[in-house]
């Protein structure tokens, strides 16, 4: 079965940059998806297809995908953007597949 | 903006039905353009797809828990529904209702989780 990878955890001051890693086998031959979640509250879609973010997500979010590595990153983080994420796939023998998430934590 | 909202018991014996709901409001279940489906978090475990259901009523669901799992629609309350029989601990988790955009294949809009508890 495919298997994404994720940090569990990645520290940030605020306004900084964070980036988050998905690994996976030639991961750049998918379209990866990310969504946050935070206590409490539905999970949100912040990136889809690799590098697209939905109306409403902050220009600050930016994702890139290639080789065995795909890549959120938020740029001037902000202490709202502390959450877990999470990156998904769809993957023809192993269905909907999901990393195991990484906890943002803003300093 | 569409929202999901799940609903049900939060604690179920084990060997018994495990039955979920799942509202949608801000728009309609009857769309072309997506599946609705249910995810599910087991405490310290990862994300867990468990299938999909059009407003037709076709579903799809993971192997692993085919045997086990039912889902369904009713279109006149704009709601779909999970069943899962024969439950045991390990059916313990946070389940998520969830929208299947078929363009992309990705969860766009998402419940905010109920805890189901199997246990005596």
């Amino acid at each position: 079965s495919y298997v994404l990878t994720q940090p569990p955890s990645v520290s940030v001051a605020p306004g900084k940059t964070a980036t988050i890693t998905c690994g996976g086998d030639n991961i750049g031959s998918y379209s990866v998806h990310w969504f946050q979640r935070k206590p409490g509250q539905a999970p949100v879609l912040v990136m889809y297809d690799d590098s697209d973010r939905p109306s409403g997500i902050p220009e600050r979010f930016s994702g890139s995908n290639s080789g065995d590595t795909a890549t959120l990153t938020i740029s001037r983080v902000e202490v709202g953007d502390e959450a877990d994420y999470f990156c998904h796939v769809w993957d023809s023998s192993s269905d909907y597949v999901f990393g195991s998430g990484t906890k943002v934590t803003v300093l | 903006q569409l929202q999901l909202q799940e609903s049900g018991p939060g604690l179920v014996k084990p060997s018994e039905t495990l039955s979920l709901t799942c509202t949608v409001s801000g728009g309609s279940i009857s769309s072309s353009d997506s599946y609705w489906g249910w995810i599910r978090q087991p405490p310290g475990k990862a994300l867990e797809y468990i299938g999909t259901v059009f407003y037709s009523g076709s579903t799809y669901y993971s192997p692993s828990l085919r045997s086990r799992v039912a889902m369904s629609v009713d279109t006149s309350k704009n709601q779909f529904s999970l069943k899962v029989t024969s439950v045991s601990a390990a059916d313990t988790a946070v389940y998520y209702c969830v929208r299947l955009l078929k363009v992309g294949r990705k969860f766009d809009r998402w419940g905010q989780g109920t805890l189901v508890t199997v246990s005596s």
